[in-house]
């Protein structure tokens, strides 16, 4: 079975440019969350969907973040003029249920390196 | 805010010794806690959840939760070499999300 799939793997952007960056969750999963984690940190919250319903983005650093799950599958987080404290790694996680979780699964992440 | 906080370590320890990897957290209103291992490179994987008071022990890994004390632990037994990594510490705290701690980066040493 197929788990969280996160691509590209890494991107490499140079300052200003916009990215977008795809989570697939698991099939059928209800919640998806990304998380931005930089180098000797732990993952840090940007943004919680429920379905297509994007219920909490309270974590998102600035109005450069933008995240999006149309059709309450796929989900794509888009940073529009990169900053080099942008670079982190963007781990995307999915749930079967409302919330997270012990049934949380996070997907390999994005590398994202800001030149 | 909520705070997770745990030592960033690093934590050395011989093989076959207990580790034990401990996080204080600052919102009496938590729920349950969660301990995921993180290889280098690696995304975060689950191995152990606790939502009550106590010991809950699943193979070689304890996890201890003091509500009153506000702290949770993480006991790995007969550490192995694979046990290597980065340890992260995370509540939920009555909504959705998880809040991690940084980490404790742990090293058995053959």
């Amino acid at each position: 079975g197929a788990g969280v799939s996160q691509s590209p793997r890494y991107k490499v952007a140079k300052r200003g440019q916009d990215v977008a960056l795809r989570c697939d969750p698991i099939s059928g999963h209800v919640s998806l969350f990304w998380y931005q984690q930089a180098l000797g940190q732990g993952p840090e919250f940007l943004t919680y969907f429920q379905n297509e319903a994007q219920l909490d983005k309270s974590g998102l650093p600035s109005d450069r973040f933008f995240a999006e799950r149309p059709e309450g599958s796929v989900s794509t987080l888009k940073i529009q003029r990169t900053q080099q404290e942008d670079s982190a790694v963007y781990l995307c996680a999915s749930s079967p249920n409302a919330g997270g979780g012990e049934k949380l699964f996070f997907g390999s992440g994005t590398q994202l390196s800001v030149l | 805010q909520k705070e997770v906080e745990q030592n960033s370590g690093p934590l050395s320890v011989p093989e076959g010794a207990i580790a034990s990897l401990n996080c204080t957290y600052s919102d009496r209103g938590s729920q349950s806690f969660f301990w995921y291992r993180q290889y280098s490179g690696k995304s975060p994987e689950l191995i152990m959840f606790i939502y009550s008071n106590g010991d809950k022990e699943d193979g070689r890994f304890t996890a201890q939760l003091n509500k009153a004390s506000q702290y949770v632990s993480l006991l790995i037994r007969d550490s192995q070499p694979s046990d290597s990594a980065t340890y992260l510490c995370a509540g939920n705290f009555g909504n959705e999300k998880l809040t991690f701690g940084t980490g404790t980066r742990l090293t058995i040493i053959p």
